[in-house]
């Protein structure tokens, strides 16, 4: 089993649709935990850590469900600059408490 | 601009040849990452500074592959006699402190080994 699992995807969705991601990991000993957004030929950026009462960022908002070891991304009113990859972040103790990276779910937004 | 800088932005080289990759970690950051990324694929860790030293080289694919960094700041990676399998982007980030602080990445750099 891969440390951190995400759907490859692609999403594709509508302006204005819902869509979420989930993300399982397989330590059940992290504790910390973030989603990236990576866009084309770029560089990964923070989107926004998760805790543990689940967060909120606007129309992102992040949920961490720790007896079934997953994170989950929800974005509401997509937008077209939305579009990216999304990438799961998990800290694994085993490997020096660094941070693991999924290998990213593709989000398509289409008008 | 404070953010993580990396040079050069593109190398193409010959196979065989080796290449020396640079990163200027965000000032005050004590902790540095190396990654690679082929086209299309995840991140792939490399190796984790805590300052000076490296606690962490799990990742380097092969002895064709080092890193240093120097006076806590800037970092080389080098792959020595590269191969056409070492080309990929490889991505550079810091952290403030502990290796579970949020990262931060610089721009990558372009490898390709013709």
């Amino acid at each position: 089993r891969k440390e951190v699992e995400q759907d490859p995807g692609p999403f594709n969705v509508p302006e204005g649709a819902t869509v979420a991601f989930n993300c399982t990991y397989s330590n059940s000993a992290s504790q910390s935990f973030f989603w990236y957004r990576q866009d084309c030929r770029k560089e990964p950026k923070l989107l926004m850590s998760v805790y543990s009462s689940g967060n909120e960022d606007g129309r992102f908002t992040a949920q961490l469900n720790r007896a079934s070891q997953y994170i989950s991304l929800l974005i509401r009113d997509s937008k077209l600059s939305d579009s990216a990859t999304y990438l799961c972040v998990v800290n694994f103790r085993e490997y020096g408490n660094k941070l693991v990276f999924g290998a990213g779910t593709i989000l398509r937004v289409k008008s | 601009g404070a953010g993580v800088s990396q040079s050069p932005s593109n190398k193409v080289t010959e196979k065989g040849k080796d290449v020396e990759l640079r990163c200027d970690p965000i000032s005050g950051h004590t902790a540095l990452y190396w990654y690679r990324q082929s086209l299309g694929q995840g991140l792939e860790f490399l190796i984790y500074f805590q300052g000076n030293s490296a606690p962490d080289k799990s990742g380097l694919p092969s002895d064709r592959f080092s890193a240093e960094r120097t006076g806590g700041s800037v970092s080389t990676l080098t792959i020595q006699r590269t191969q056409q399998e070492d080309s990929a982007v490889y991505l550079c980030a810091s952290s403030k402190g502990q290796n579970t602080d949020t990262q931060y990445f610089g721009p990558g750099t372009r490898l390709t080994v013709l």
